[in-house]
């Protein structure tokens, strides 16, 4: 059966320092991967999508970045932190090539930026 | 482009009462309609979803929701609820055809007391 990891589960960073946050993916081959953004009272909101190794389309201009360095691998990072970063990060897989469209979550990464 | 309104952000109810929590989207083409529900520093996991066919759908836990395309909503029921129904519900859409992006409602946070 298929799972999907994300980690760390929480994580505490300065303003102005780097993240990188990994989402991998297991028991599938070639899915589409998402990365989302929920902040308090704002839902969830989709940051990049990627259908393939090395292609990630952004939803959102942010200070945030993705990669997809290996098929089953989704990586999202930053260079400098900002306050408004802060949120619980979700990474989500779907199988490609299917019709029903039914994306699979991950247990989600807490990050806070002090 | 698509978008989603779930009209409550929050909705008590008392144990073994009903419960409904309303969606309605906006899409010039046909949608995929879905529901998720997310417990507590959670990922979020599928109630249900509709793709065609019978417009009841019935998913786990017992909820089912109804496609209404003359009214655009998507409305999530439940006829008698239990305490661990307490979660975050999310309703979300997918255009059909589209490279599978979903767009979530803000969320309706259900609690159910004793």
């Amino acid at each position: 059966s298929q799972t999907i990891h994300q980690w760390p589960a929480t994580l505490v960073q300065p303003v102005g320092s780097p993240l990188s946050l990994e989402c991998t993916v297991e028991g599938t081959s070639n899915p589409n991967l998402y990365w989302y953004r929920q902040a308090a009272g704002r839902g969830l909101q989709l940051l990049f999508y990627s259908v393939g190794i090395g292609q990630i389309s952004s939803e959102v201009p942010q200070n945030l970045s993705a990669s997809r360095p290996q098929d089953r691998q989704f990586i999202l990072s930053s260079k400098k932190l900002l306050l408004s970063d802060s949120g619980f990060y979700l990474c989500a897989w779907k199988p490609s090539g299917s019709n029903t469209d039914t994306q699979y979550f991950g247990p989600g990464t807490r990050l806070t930026v002090l | 482009a698509q978008s989603v309104t779930q009209l409550d952000s929050q909705v008590p109810v008392f144990e073994e009462a009903p419960v409904e929590l309303r969606c309605n989207y906006s899409s010039s083409v046909s949608v995929y309609l879905f529901w998720y529900v997310q417990y507590p520093n959670q990922g979020l996991q599928l109630l249900l979803k509709y793709l065609s066919g019978s417009t009841l759908v019935k998913g786990i836990n017992g909820f089912e929701a109804e496609f209404n395309k003359s009214q655009t909503s998507f409305h999530l029921r439940k006829p008698s609820v239990h305490i661990s129904d307490t979660a975050e519900y999310f309703c979300a859409v997918s255009l059909r055809g589209s490279n599978y992006k979903l767009t979530f409602g803000k969320g309706t946070l259900l609690t159910v007391n004793p």
